[in-house]
């Protein structure tokens, strides 16, 4: 059962451009969104998280935005720079009685063109 | 650097063997995570450990098995590996049992010839 689609699987920007990778979930009881960001030959790193009782969150050239009614979150890198070539991740929180119970979408491979 | 130390980093064994990938979080943590990464089944949690007991469980096959110690570090134990295992196994630690906040270690990259 998959708790949660990404889209794109790829994308390919030039330098400045503003990529968007979106996720969409199913399950309302979810109560925390992070981004992880992974590069080859390392394990992810947690980019930025939002919880749904807010509908944007940025840090430095992140942003993540929220639609709860939508079931749907997306990160934007503003300002796109070849070292932000990347995978990145989603991922859902399930809290409750499952705590620690990260369900990540299948990734989302950036490349930046200088 | 997130703090968090796996060993070894490869291992190449034979079909029918059994393996031990260790885990140190960092410090002050208590949660200890598994998940398998491979290109098929994309990143998947495998279990939680919390303070040395078993918090939360994902879709971990019976043949492996996990501990948490009492200086925090954790072992994943694979046994009676099938081709099928050859992934990249991470590890990943927070300071409470709820799961935000989770840094990943480097990763052990398991091939099962």
């Amino acid at each position: 059962q998959q708790q949660v689609k990404q889209s794109p699987q790829s994308l390919i920007v030039q330098k400045g451009g503003i990529p968007i990778i979106n996720c969409a979930y199913e399950n309302t009881a979810f109560d925390y969104f992070p981004w992880y960001q992974q590069f080859p030959g390392k394990g992810p790193a947690l980019l930025i998280a939002i919880r749904p009782d807010v509908s944007e969150k940025k840090e430095g050239r992140f942003t993540i935005s929220f639609n709860k009614s939508a079931k749907q979150f997306s990160l934007h890198i503003m300002d796109s720079q070849p070292g932000d070539s990347a995978t990145y991740f989603c991922a859902v929180d399930a809290g409750g009685t499952s705590y620690g119970k990260l369900t990540f979408g299948q990734g989302t491979i950036l490349t930046v063109h200088p | 650097d997130s703090g968090v130390t796996q060993t070894p980093k490869h291992l190449i064994t034979a079909t029918g063997q059994r393996v031990t990938l260790r885990c140190s979080p960092r410090s002050g943590d208590l949660s200890v995570y598994w998940y398998q990464q491979s290109l098929d089944q994309g990143l998947q949690f495998l279990i939680q450990y919390y303070n040395g007991e078993e918090r939360a469980k994902g879709n971990i096959l019976e043949r492996f098995s996990a501990q948490q110690f009492p200086d925090l570090h954790s072992e994943l134990n694979l046994s009676s590996l099938e081709l099928g295992d050859s992934a990249l196994y991470f590890c990943a630690s927070s300071k409470t049992s709820s799961g935000y906040e989770q840094y990943f270690g480097p990763g052990t990259r398991l091939t099962v010839t």
